[in-house]
């Protein structure tokens, strides 16, 4: 099983452009969440999609949106980049909404330019 | 979700247990306590999770008060590859989604 993998692994934007990351949750689940963490802070809460639909926010602006594939993989778009969005950001799964237990990938590393 | 109090950072000697405290004092009835780790340049790891009983599996002991507004995680046989930060978070189990991490505690294991 390969757990959750986020591709790219590293990306350098210039301020102003379109990113996009990906997430293939773990073997099993249907449920991904994405997860902002800037330098020396804790992961923030970005939103989370089950049955392809976003189920919950953070608050983050609506610069920030995301998608989720029948194959419940799933991406994450970041219009409009800010020097602040340099951050990693990370992709969780779990086998249902509730789920107890939440596998992280090892995240994507984005620095804006 | 109630929020947590976590130490910035505490050092454990290798082999010696690891005591990590945790203050929820405003936790409701029906919210968990939960841990996670993250080591350097990692997603974070699930560590554990407890209602008010204590519990124990491979990677961790969780000791919770009886009045539920504290607990400690405990690593047994501490090892260097324990070096991580620790976030101690509570959220309402079979509730969807988020969780709230705040700065955790970054634990040093030395040999």
């Amino acid at each position: 099983d390969a757990g959750v993998t986020q591709s790219p692994t590293h990306l350098i934007k210039t301020r102003g452009q379109q990113v996009t990351l990906r997430c293939s949750p773990k073997s099993g689940h249907d449920t991904v969440s994405w997860y902002q963490q800037a330098l020396g802070q804790g992961p923030q809460f970005i939103f989370q999609y089950y049955e392809e639909e976003e189920r919950q926010r953070g608050n983050f602006p609506d610069r920030f949106s995301g998608h989720q594939f029948p194959n419940y993989s799933s991406e994450l778009n970041v219009n409009a980049l800010l020097l602040g969005d340099s951050a990693l950001y990370l992709c969780a799964s779990s086998l249902d909404p509730e789920g107890t237990e939440a596998f992280f990938g090892q995240g994507t590393r984005l620095t804006v330019v | 979700d109630a929020k947590t109090t976590q130490p910035t950072s505490m050092d454990c000697a290798e082999g010696r247990a690891a005591n990590l405290p945790c203050n929820h004092s405003t936790i409701s009835g029906n919210e968990y306590v939960y841990w996670y780790r993250q080591i350097h340049s990692q997603g974070p790891q699930y560590i554990i999770h407890g209602l008010k009983n204590n519990e124990t599996n491979e990677m961790a002991s969780l000791i919770i008060t009886e009045d539920r507004k504290s607990s400690t995680l405990i690593l047994p046989h501490a090892t260097l590859r324990d070096t991580a930060v620790y976030y101690c978070i509570v959220r309402v189990a079979d509730s969807w989604g988020k969780l709230q991490f705040g700065a955790g505690t970054q634990v040093v294991v030395t040999p």
